[in-house]
């Protein structure tokens, strides 16, 4: 089972800062790599696929890149509903499909 | 636009049995692969079960493989999960989720509000 190993666990930032989020696979999962949005509440939101592919209706505020091992999810200039838990997910060696433990984005 | 709405979620004692259905619009449900994820009080997600848009095949969690039976009805537009031997760790709010392309991606573009599932005497 791949493990993914997202950090930091929490990240404190303030509106319109940049935010960087990353996410490490225990052995290479190409470019077959997810992020999600969760606010509290709430189901989980596909933002990225395929390591930097935007989902339908994501803001070009966020941004992924990274192959193999070592991914990162960008956020440009936060905005106020940008704060929530972000995570990673693998669908390179499955089953099963396996998510990071997710970073905490809040408010500084 | 497409919806996903899970029910049959509730209280029930460790060993028992529950059958959550989610039902599916706004799509053409019979060409997508479906999938349940589940997320314990407080914690990350994790992936239960997967299966095919014909139902061909299905795949499961090692945690739930053997007591969870993942399937779907796509005359009725519905995916279910039958849940049998229920143990505490089972307790989670169970979302269904979308398959993003019509070949399978295994992401997870729509999601369900989730139906809890609590397991405890």
């Amino acid at each position: 089972e791949i493990v993914l190993t997202q950090s930091p666990a929490t990240l404190s930032l303030s509106p319109g800062e940049r935010a960087t989020l990353s996410c490490r696979a225990s052995q290479s999962v190409s470019s077959y790599l997810a992020w999600y949005q969760q606010k509290p509440g709430q189901a989980p939101r596909l933002l990225i696929y395929d390591a930097s592919n935007r989902a339908t209706g994501i803001p070009a505020r966020f941004s992924g890149s990274g192959s193999g091992t070592d991914f990162t999810l960008t956020i440009s200039s936060l905005e106020p509903e940008d704060f929530a838990v972000y995570y990673c997910q693998q669908r390179s060696n499955w089953p099963p499909f396996t998510f990071g433990q997710g970073t905490r984005l809040e408010i500084k | 636009q497409v919806q996903l709405v899970e029910s049959g979620g509730g209280v029930v004692q460790p060993g028992g049995s529950l059958r959550l259905s989610c039902a599916a619009s706004g799509f053409t449900f019979s060409s997508y692969g479906m999938h349940w994820v589940r997320q314990a009080p407080g914690k990350g997600l994790e992936w239960v079960a997967f299966i095919r848009y014909d139902g061909s095949n299905k795949y499961y969690a090692d945690s739930v493989k053997g007591r969870f039976t993942i399937s779907r009805d796509n005359s009725k537009n519905t995916l279910y999960l039958q849940m049998n031997s229920l143990r505490a760790e089972d307790t989670a709010v169970y979302y269904c989720a979308k398959d993003l392309v019509v070949a399978a991606s295994y992401y997870f573009d729509y999601w369900g509000q989730g139906t809890l599932v609590t397991v405890s005497s």
